[in-house]
Parts: structure tokens; C-alpha cells; sequence
């Protein structure tokens, strides 16, 4: 099994200012690599898959990148919304879609 | 719009059993890949199991192969998951989310085991 690992835990950030998620594969996912976002309460959202292609509907700002082992996604300029909890999860092995253990984003 | 709801949850004794259903619109139900992901209190997301928009292939996470069993109706736009001798560690919200890289999800739904 594919073992997902992000980093940090938690990251502090002011709103306006960049943020930068890191998630690593234990072995090579290809691009197939997806990111969701999850609000308190609330079902998780997808924002990007294909390790760089954003989901219908989300903001420029969310970027992803990476391909093989490493990966980054980043929020060029935090706006109040997007504190929340980031997921990141590989589909290249399948089964289990396993995900990272997540990173919380809060306000600085 | 693509919507799923979940429904079926609810409070059930250690060794029970529960049918989570997943009722599907806005989409042709019938041309994707399903799953069921869960979260339990204050933790991360796992992935449960997964069927084929035909029902021809079958997958299960290892902690609940041979109790939970996945199955569709696509006629009736409907996922189900029917859960039996459940744990308290199944304790969770269950998600019904589509296609490989569940690019839509369910509300979710409540499952409290008690031990």
C-alpha cells in the first residue's frame, strides 16, 4: 500500500499571503494525484487532480504541481475561505485510494 | 448540478448491522465509478470501498473485507453500502463519493457503533 505523507501538520499563514503544501508518495504515483479541501462540518471538495488540473469551478489561486514522489499545492494569496483542512490523495495503485493525513491551514 | 445524499445512518449496538444508501442526480448515474469513504471523529479520510459504474469490479479497504458489502442500483441512481457486524471503530461519516478521484461527494452520514 501506498503510504501518503503532508507536510506540515498545521500551517499558519496571514490572510494575502501564499501557503505551500507538500505531500509525498512512498513510491511513484505518477500524476495521478489528486487535492481536496475540507471545511469544518463540511464534505471535502475537490480542487485539483491530475497532480495540476483544477476541478470546475476553483479559483486561479489554488495551484498544484509535481509528479513521481513529490508534490506541492499552493494558495498564491489566502482569502478568509480557504482556511480549512487540505487532503491530498493518490489513484495511480488502486485499491485503496489512500490519502495524506492532511494539513490544517489557519489564520496567523 | 451533481448531487448525492446519503441517508441511513444512525446509532446501532456492537455486532449490528446498517444499510447506507447514497441517492444520486444531476449526472448519468449509471456511467460511473462509486465509493464510500468515511471519517471518523477528528481524523483523517479513508477510503472504503469502490464499485464499477457496471458492478463488475469490487474493492474493499482491508478493514472491513468480508463485513461490509457495496452494491448499486442504477436504475433507481442508488449506491449502497449494507454494514454488518459492526465495531466501534467503525464509528464514522460515511461519504459516497464518485468516479476514482472523487470529484463529487455526498454530506454524509452518521454512523455511531457502540460498544
Amino acid at each position: 500500500e501506498i503510504v501518503m505523507t503532508q507536510s506540515p501538520a498545521t500551517l499558519s499563514v496571514s490572510p494575502g499571503e501564499r501557503a505551500t503544501l507538500s505531500c509525498r508518495a512512498s513510491q511513484s504515483v505518477s500524476n495521478n494525484l489528486a487535492w481536496y479541501q475540507q471545511k469544518p462540518g463540511q464534505a471535502p471538495r475537490l480542487l485539483i487532480n491530475g497532480a495540476s488540473t483544477r476541478a470546475t469551478g476553483i479559483p486561479a489561486r489554488f495551484s498544484g504541481s509535481g509528479s513521481g514522489t513529490e508534490f506541492t499545492l499552493t494558495i498564491s494569496s489566502l482569502q478568509s475561505e480557504d482556511f480549512a483542512v487540505y487532503y491530498c490523495q493518490q489513484y495511480n495503485n488502486w485499491p485503496p485510494g489512500t490519502f495524506g493525513q492532511g494539513t490544517k491551514v489557519e489564520i496567523k | 448540478e451533481v448531487q448525492l445524499v446519503e441517508s441511513g445512518g444512525g446509532l446501532v449496538q456492537s455486532g449490528g448491522s446498517l444499510r447506507l444508501s447514497c441517492a444520486a442526480s444531476g449526472f448519468t448515474f449509471s456511467s460511473y465509478s462509486m465509493n464510500w469513504v468515511r471519517q471518523a471523529p477528528g481524523k483523517g479520510l479513508e477510503w472504503v470501498s469502490y464499485i464499477s459504474s457496471s458492478s463488475s469490479t469490487i474493492y474493499y479497504a482491508d478493514s472491513v473485507k468480508g463485513r461490509f458489502t457495496i452494491f448499486r442500483d442504477n436504475g433507481k441512481n442508488s449506491l449502497f453500502l449494507q454494514m454488518n457486524s459492526l465495531r466501534a471503530e467503525d464509528t464514522a461519516v460515511y461519504y459516497c463519493a464518485r468516479d476514482r478521484d472523487f470529484d463529487n461527494w455526498g454530506q454524509g452520514t452518521l454512523v455511531t457503533v457502540s460498544s
